[in-house]
């Protein structure tokens, strides 16, 4: 089945200790995403990949970093978490770059930072 | 600053009303797209559009390019259509969202 997943599905950390989000999908896409969710804010782009070892910032990439050394997986590092990280957390995938297709996302990793 | 800019932010409707969902944007842009974000937080594609019109079953999406504005309807308004439509952008190759419309369609 053609997916996007993504693990842990939930997470409750404390303030400075690292996490990784992994998110991996199964259709050869080149372009991936990570996304926060947040009320009153909507979804912002963190990171974005164009192909297997080119990253790029979105809106929001402070306290991010992200790393894309296969096709397939795109992993979120948060290096010292902090509360205002807290958010509801999606990846997603294209086939090609914007803006000729459309995206996959992820089931979604709430993220809670204490 | 928002890009994207969607309204109603919230919309109730009884079954089988006809939907209008409104998005604008501020600069120029090479596509837009509509998302349904289902109640359990799941994210769907529905359309992306560069010009014209879209239309899939009961949804049908319209852009209009010089008024940098875009509609997403819904004919037939089903129970199952609640859910959050979020307008995304593109710039460049990356992506600005609106802040969703929340539907809720009552049987």
């Amino acid at each position: 089945e053609a997916q996007v997943t993504q693990n842990p599905r939930y997470l409750i950390t404390v303030t400075g200790k690292k996490l990784t989000v992994t998110c991996s999908q199964n259709m050869n896409h080149e372009y991936m995403s990570w996304y926060r969710q947040d009320p009153g804010l909507g979804l912002r782009q963190i990171y974005y990949s164009m192909n297997v070892e080119v990253t790029d910032k979105g809106d929001v990439p402070e306290g991010y970093k992200v790393s894309r050394k296969e096709k397939r997986n795109f992993p979120l590092i948060l290096e010292s978490p902090s509360p205002n990280q807290t958010s509801l957390y999606f990846c997603a995938s294209s086939l090609y770059p914007p803006p000729t297709d459309t995206q996959y996302f992820g089931p979604g990793t709430r993220l809670t930072v204490l | 600053k928002n890009e994207v800019e969607q309204s109603p932010q919230n919309l109730t409707a009884q079954e089988g009303e006809f939907i209008t969902i409104n998005c604008s944007y501020s600069v120029g842009i090479s596509a837009l797209h509509w998302l349904q974000q289902h109640p359990g937080g799941g994210i769907v594609s529905l359309f992306m559009l560069s010009s014209g019109k879209k239309k899939h079953g009961r949804l049908i999406a319209t852009i209009n390019i010089q008024e940098k504005h875009s509609s997403l309807h819904i004919t037939a308004s089903h129970p199952r259509d609640s859910a959050v439509y979020i307008c995304a952008v593109n710039l460049g190759n990356q992506f600005y969202f609106g802040t969703g419309t929340s539907l809720t369609v009552i049987p």
